[in-house]
């Protein structure tokens, strides 16, 4: 079975850029996070989907973060501007179902200069 | 609200040595309780949950916790290290109601030969 997976690996921008990740869940899991990770704290959540409705978005700096799951399956996290502070791994996991095991994929390690 | 502290940043442990690794807890609610390992450049990986069943909860990779209600504890211990046990480890706490994961901030493991 095919993991979480997430691109690019690896992205680094200057502020004030716009920069997207995209994840695409294991295939037939209808709940989807968004998870920031700044070095040396626990990931922290950022907006979790169930299909591709929100159920919670309350920690997502709504001023320049944006999420969407169009379809249900495939998800985009969009920062812009892109501030110094935002520089961190974005991991993306998916459950089968809200009460599920979390699968996380790999990340996106974000450096902002 | 719920919230999750981990005692210690580092722990250096000889091969062979015990593991034992410090998580507390805050929850409003009976909690579940999680332990995951993040190897380097990887995603998370469950290691064991807690969900009111028994309170010693074995895991994979030889890995077990203890939950302790009186205490609000979880620590995760291993009789013997190996070196592939260098990684570094997260206690995570969630509500009875869903899965919302709120992570301690993680225990770098050093394993010396």
């Amino acid at each position: 079975e095919a993991g979480v997976a997430q691109s690019p690996r690896y992205k680094i921008i200057e502020k004030r850029q716009s920069v997207a990740f995209w994840c695409n869940p294991i295939s037939g899991h209808a709940t989807l996070y968004w998870y920031q990770q700044i070095l040396g704290q626990g990931p922290k959540l950022l907006i979790q989907f169930q299909n591709n409705g929100v159920v919670d978005d309350s920690q997502l700096p709504k001023d320049r973060f944006s999420a969407e799951r169009l379809k249900g399956v495939d998800s985009t996290l969009k920062i812009q501007p892109a501030k110094l502070e935002d520089s961190a791994v974005y991991l993306c996991a998916s459950s089968l179902a809200l009460d599920g095991e979390q699968f996380f994929g790999p990340g996106t390690r974000l450096t902002v200069l | 609200a719920q919230s999750v502290t981990q005692l210690g940043s580092h722990v250096s442990v000889s091969e062979g040595a015990l593991v034992l690794l410090r998580c507390n807890y805050s929850s409003s609610v009976p909690p579940y309780l999680f332990w995951y390992v993040q190897y380097p450049n990887q995603g998370l990986q469950l290691l064991l949950k807690y969900t009111s069943a028994a309170t010693l909860v074995k895991g994979i990779n030889g890995f077990e916790a203890e939950f302790k209600k009186s205490e609000t504890s979880f620590h995760l211990t291993k009789p013997s290290a190996h070196m592939s046990d260098a990684a570094e480890y997260f206690c995570a706490v969630s509500g009875a109601a869903g899965n919302k994961l709120t992570f301690g901030g993680g225990t770098r493991v050093l394993v010396k030969p």
